[in-house]
């Protein structure tokens, strides 16, 4: 079955500006979760959202907002860019319960100038 | 809070010697933990698992409660092992909390 997929793979941006991300989980799964992995911090979990609900969040101010569609398909938007949001953004797809593999887009490169 | 810590930010080991990554956590319940996998140019992918007990590509990794350690091991590295090796723990509430990360570069 098709991966994850995340759309646009590159993105550059300009401080103050919003960005919305999208991943399209693999087909059954109804747990999309978010990541941001940078050189300094690593793998950061965002959220979590389930069945159109967020089930999960992480540690990150509220410019950082995600939703769900009823297709499981789901889109994190970043408001107000800061220089230090360039990052890649992964999302990752599972059946939504602990023991389960979690699947893992390609990712999407956001840089902010 | 729950935390994963992998010491090692870089590992070389020569071609058919031993491989130990480590990973330690912290964590106050019975957590689920992983190790994930990045090949080079690749995305990052599920290596193994500590509830089903599997060897995968010849990597074990066994939970010590007692030592909080979920170290991977593997008895003869191969070259095509090089990778970014990342501990990661579930809470239960399907939110990883992943280490920082060993990258292991196998020497031929």
């Amino acid at each position: 079955k098709a991966g994850v997929t995340q759309t646009p793979r590159y993105l550059i941006k300009t401080r103050g500006q919003q960005v919305t991300l999208s991943c399209s989980p693999i087909s059954g799964h109804r747990s999309v979760s978010w990541y941001q992995q940078t050189p300094g911090q690593g793998l950061q979990f965002l959220f979590e959202y389930f069945s159109e609900t967020q089930r999960n969040k992480g540690n990150f101010p509220g410019r950082f907002s995600g939703r769900q569609f009823s297709n499981s398909r789901s889109e994190m938007n970043v408001s107000t860019l800061e220089l230090g949001d360039s990052a890649l953004y992964l999302c990752a797809s599972s059946l939504g319960q602990a023991q389960y593999e979690q699947y893992f887009g390609p990712g999407t490169r956001l840089t902010v100038t | 809070a729950q935390r994963v810590t992998q010491p090692e930010k870089l590992l070389s080991v020569f071609k058919g010697a031993p491989v130990e990554l480590k990973c330690n956590y912290s964590y106050s319940g019975s957590p689920e933990l992983f190790w994930y996998v990045q090949y080079s140019r690749q995305r990052l992918q599920l290596l193994l698992r500590h509830i089903s007990r599997e060897s995968i590509k010849g990597f074990t990794a066994d939970l010590n409660k007692g030592e909080t350690s979920f170290h991977l091991k593997k008895p003869f590295a191969q070259e095509e092992d090089s990778a970014m090796y990342y501990c990661a723990l579930n809470d239960g509430n399907e939110k990883l909390t992943f280490g920082t990360g060993t990258r292991l570069t196998i020497i031929p």
